[in-house]
């Protein structure tokens, strides 16, 4: 069983609509949750970090389900901007930094 | 800009060649890494540096070897690789190893090995 699982899409979504997709980590000792974004043949770059609460960064929504080990990323009103590839990440404690990747849902956004 | 750089962005290589990687950050972070990345997979990371020293060798073949000479700069050498080897390969850095740090990416070499 993979570490961290992802829909890999591509979800083609409308310009103006809302997406969201989710990802599952099978080690309950996950410690620290991410959502880093990469962009065709570009380096991955941290959109967001995930908080127990949920945390919202503009037009970004992130959630965490510990109990049922998933979190998830909404995008509202989607923009062009936002076709990416977005990269689900996890990390236990006392990992050396270790970062546990999903291979990424792509999102299009369409006009 | 992401305040870490890679050289080259391209390399193409035959299997009995060497050749090395470079990657430099200026953010002040004391931990670098080494993944690779090849088409439709996770990250894969190979190598974890912190302050200098070697943490956490993922299980990456000895054609592998990097070298960390202080805490900016990150090297892989590379000798007798295999054409699956072929990938983009990252180097990221963050201000330590606790694991709730953001890692910042390099922009990546990609290799492709004949």
């Amino acid at each position: 069983r993979k570490e961290v699982e992802q829909d890999p899409g591509p979800f083609n979504v409308p310009e103006g609509a809302t997406v969201a997709f989710n990802c599952t980590y099978s080690n309950s000792a996950s410690q620290s949750f991410f959502w880093y974004r990469q962009d065709c043949r570009k380096e991955p770059k941290l959109l967001m970090s995930v908080y127990s609460s949920g945390n919202e960064d503009g037009r970004f929504t992130a959630q965490l389900n510990r109990a049922s080990q998933y979190i998830s990323l909404l995008i509202r009103d989607s923009k062009l901007s936002d076709s990416a590839t977005y990269l689900c990440v996890v990390t236990l404690t006392d990992s050396w930094g270790k970062l546990q990747f999903g291979a990424g849902t792509q999102v299009v956004v369409t006009p | 800009e992401t305040g870490v750089t890679q050289t080259p962005r391209h390399l193409v290589m035959g299997m009995t060649n060497k050749k090395s990687l470079k990657c430099e950050q200026h953010l002040g972070h004391n931990a670098m890494y080494w993944y690779k990345q090849s088409a439709k997979k996770p990250l894969e990371l190979m190598f974890v540096y912190s302050l200098e020293e070697r943490v956490e060798n993922n299980s990456v073949p000895s054609r592998f070897s990097p070298e960390c000479p202080n805490s900016s700069h990150l090297f892989l050498h590379l000798h007798t690789l295999q054409p699956e080897d072929s990938a983009l390969y990252l180097c990221a850095s963050s201000q330590d190893t606790s694991g709730g740090e953001t890692q910042y990416f390099g922009p990546g070499t990609r290799l492709l090995v004949l």
